[in-house]
C-alpha cells in the first residue's frame, strides 16, 4: 500500500464548475500538506500549503486537511480551461522529504 | 527572486555514458532537494542538502548516482553509466528552513532520455 493515495483521473468538468480533488494517506507523522499544479513537461508549481488540520483559502482555491481521517482536499471554484493540468498532493513529516500522490489529471472544458 | 533554475532542460544520452545536471536554488534557501519523476507518477525523493551537508539519501539513489552541493549554493547530480531505466524527469526544489518554512519550490526539471 502506498503512503499517499490519489485518484489519477482523468477528471473532466465544464468551465465554471467546482472541482474537488482528494488524497488519503496512512502515515500519521505527516503534518505539512501541499498541493502542486503541474502542466505537461513542466515542474510542479506550489498552489497551497497547510500545516496540520484545518482550512486555507487563496482566491479560487481552498485546501482542507482532516488529520483524524488522514484525508486532504483541494477545491477549485469557478474552474477555467487554464486550470487544466495535473494536480499533485504532497506531504511531509519531520524529515522534510515530500511524499507525493500519483497526481490527478484535470480537464476543464470550455 | 528568479526561482529555481535547472540546466540542461533536456539531455539525450546513450546507455553507459555519464551525465551531470545542475540546480540553482532560490537565493538564500538553505535546503535543496532532488526528486525523480517518471510518466504518470508523482515525484520521488532522491536526496536533500542543508547548506553543503547531504542529510538524507533515498534507497533509490544507487551507487551510480552522486549529488554535491560544495558551497551550499548550487548543486549537481551526476549519473554514471546511465541505463535506460534512468530515463525520467529530474526535479530540483529548495526551501527556506531558516524561517521554519516547509514549502518546497520546484524548478522546471531536466528531462533525461537514455537511448
Amino acid at each position: 500500500q502506498k503512503e499517499v493515495e490519489q485518484d489519477p483521473g482523468p477528471l473532466s468538468v465544464p468551465e465554471g464548475a467546482i472541482v474537488s480533488l482528494n488524497c488519503t494517506y496512512s502515515n500519521s507523522a505527516f503534518q505539512y500538506f501541499m498541493w502542486y499544479r503541474q502542466y505537461s513537461r513542466k515542474g510542479p508549481e506550489l498552489l497551497m500549503y497547510t500545516y496540520s488540520s484545518g482550512n486555507k483559502e487563496d482566491g479560487r482555491f481552498t485546501a482542507q486537511v482532516d488529520k483524524s481521517s488522514k484525508y486532504i482536499s483541494l477545491f477549485i471554484r469557478d474552474s477555467q480551461p487554464s486550470d487544466s493540468a495535473t494536480y499533485l498532493c504532497a506531504m511531509s513529516g519531520a524529515t522534510n522529504k515530500l511524499i507525493f500522490g500519483t497526481g490527478t489529471l484535470l480537464a476543464v472544458q470550455p | 527572486d528568479t526561482g529555481v533554475s535547472q540546466d540542461p532542460r533536456h539531455k539525450i544520452t546513450k546507455r553507459g555514458q555519464n551525465v551531470t545536471f545542475r540546480c540553482d536554488p532560490i537565493s538564500e534557501h538553505n535546503r535543496l532537494y532532488w526528486y525523480r519523476q517518471t510518466l504518470g507518477q508523482g515525484p520521488e525523493f532522491l536526496t536533500y542538502f542543508q547548506n553543503e551537508a547531504q542529510l538524507e539519501k533515498s534507497r533509490l539513489l544507487s551507487d551510480r548516482f552522486s549529488a554535491e552541493r560544495p558551497k551550499g549554493s548550487f548543486s549537481t547530480l551526476e549519473i554514471q553509466r546511465t541505463e535506460q531505466g534512468d530515463s525520467a524527469m529530474y526535479l530540483c526544489a529548495s526551501s527556506d528552513a531558516f524561517q521554519g518554512r516547509h514549502e518546497q519550490y520546484f524548478g522546471p526539471g531536466t528531462r533525461l532520455t537514455v537511448t
